[in-house]
């Protein structure tokens, strides 16, 4: 069964400072896609960054990259620069990708239980 | 800008009553789901829908919860009847579905109170 793991409940950074938060997964599938979601206080869902299995690059959107470790089976979300606003519960997802695409699971989302950031000004 | 809206917001109610949450995908997405997101089990798939029809609703209580679409611009989850446990945050997400890159848009969430 798949599976996603973040194993830091909390975490602290200094303002403008670089942050990672670390994400695990488990699956047997050849295909799949990850994704980073930031859940502020208000309780929105805000979708940051993707990364498909295939992808031979990280991925990047502005101040997120993601590090892609496939062979450890890790997603690690990398904040740059970090801003109060940053300050938020983050979640990784996985996404069984095959499954989708040969019409069975359609892409349904399966969560870590989340990090929860707090940047110091 | 296209937005998943969902309704009401908040619900408060008491144990035994029926809830009825609603949820407006946007338009042109075929794939809507429900979550649910508690302290203690995190964001759980409760349902799915591909083009109206339910594709998996494994992760649903059946005896007291029930998920439709009448249309393609409405998601319904009922709860009935209601009982202190099914306390949570609910969303509706959706997206496009067959695409192998396929972003899920979450809607506000509906926060439901049992007494």
């Amino acid at each position: 069964a798949q599976k996603i793991t973040q194993t830091q409940p909390g975490m602290f950074v200094q303002e403008k400072e670089a942050v990672t938060l670390d994400c695990t997964y488990d699956t047997s599938d050849p295909s799949y896609g990850l994704f980073w979601y930031k859940q502020p206080s208000s309780g929105e869902m805000i979708f940051l960054i993707y990364q498909g299995s295939y992808d031979q690059q990280n991925a990047t959107e502005g101040r997120y990259s993601l590090n892609f470790q496939k062979a450890r089976k890790s997603a690690n979300l990398v904040i740059s620069a970090s801003q109060l606003g940053d300050s938020a519960m983050y979640f990784c997802a996985m996404r069984d990708e095959l499954h989708m695409n040969y019409g069975g699971s359609q892409g349904n989302l399966i969560f870590g239980k989340g990090t929860k950031l707090s940047v110091k000004p | 800008d296209a937005r998943v809206t969902q309704t009401p917001r908040h619900k408060v109610t008491e144990m035994g009553q029926e809830v009825t949450m609603r949820c407006q995908p946007i338009l042109g997405h075929n794939t809507v789901f429900w979550y649910r997101q508690t302290m203690m089990q995190g964001l759980e798939l409760l349902a799915y829908f591909r083009n109206r029809a339910p594709l998996d609703d494994s992760g649903m209580p059946k005896d007291r919860f029930s998920a439709e679409m009448p249309d393609a611009t409405l998601a319904t989850l009922k709860i009935q009847p209601s009982e202190p446990r099914d306390s949570a945050v609910y969303f509706c997400a959706s997206g496009l579905g067959g695409d192998s890159y396929n972003e899920q848009f979450f809607g506000p969430g509906t926060r439901l109170t049992v007494l």
